[in-house]
């Protein structure tokens, strides 16, 4: 099992340009997340997914768009990019655990804006 | 809303000492869930402990123990003789809504001097 794997692991743009961030998961997990963690803030939720076709809003969505076409995928879209989503992205999958949610997470990716 | 705070922001022990890393938390959830996640210096997320609301017992895993106190909203991590393997960020999180928010703390950095 690969786990959580999150494509790229570093990317530079420049202001105003796009990008889509892949995580995907071998796990069958039902829901999937993404947050953004920067210095001093822990980790911050962007969006979610429960379940394939659905998507929610988290903490701090704003600028940011989602899509969850399939299961095992996760896509996180960046339109028009700025120097404030200067940020290192984390993705996580969790299941159902006797009614827990543990979350797995993928190992990040470094994004800079200039 | 939901809230987990770490006040210390950054800790430094030497070698073999005893450290605590405090967690309080803000639910109005009956039913939440608590975790510890080890961040490391090579940035990945690494999971430690998970706990329910509704089972108060400690646990002690090794050289970690972990203090849940509902009475006080706090769930706090003890390392017993300190490695400088252990220096790493510490974050408590808090899941509530059965897995649709989950929230953590802005983290404490422990730093273990040899």
């Amino acid at each position: 099992n690969a786990g959580v794997t999150q494509t790229p692991k570093f990317r530079v743009l420049k202001t105003g340009q796009s990008m889509t961030l892949l995580c995907a998961q071998d796990m069958n997990h039902e829901y999937m997340y993404w947050y953004r963690q920067d210095p001093g803030m822990g980790l911050r939720l962007i969006h979610y997914s429960v379940g394939e076709g659905t998507t929610a809003k988290g903490e701090v969505p704003d600028g940011y768009n989602v899509s969850r076409l399939k299961k095992q995928n996760f896509l996180l879209g960046l339109e028009s990019a700025a120097p404030s989503q200067t940020s290192v992205y984390f993705c996580a999958s969790s299941y159902l655990w006797e009614s827990s949610y543990e979350q797995y997470f993928g190992p990040g990716t470094r994004l800079t804006v200039t | 809303a939901q809230k987990v705070t770490q006040a210390q922001t950054e800790i430094s022990v030497v070698e073999k000492e005893d450290v605590t890393l405090d967690c309080v938390y803000e639910t109005r959830d009956t039913t939440y869930y608590l975790f510890w996640y080890k961040q490391p210096p090579s940035g990945e997320l690494v999971f430690l402990i998970r706990r329910n609301s509704f089972d108060e017992q400690n646990e002690i895993s090794g050289r970690y123990s972990w203090n849940f106190q509902k009475s006080t909203s706090s769930f706090n991590f003890t390392i017993t003789a300190s490695q400088v393997v252990d220096s790493a960020v510490y974050f408590c999180a808090l899941s509530e809504n059965e897995g649709q928010n989950f929230v953590f703390g802005p983290g404490t950095r422990l730093s273990v001097l040899p």
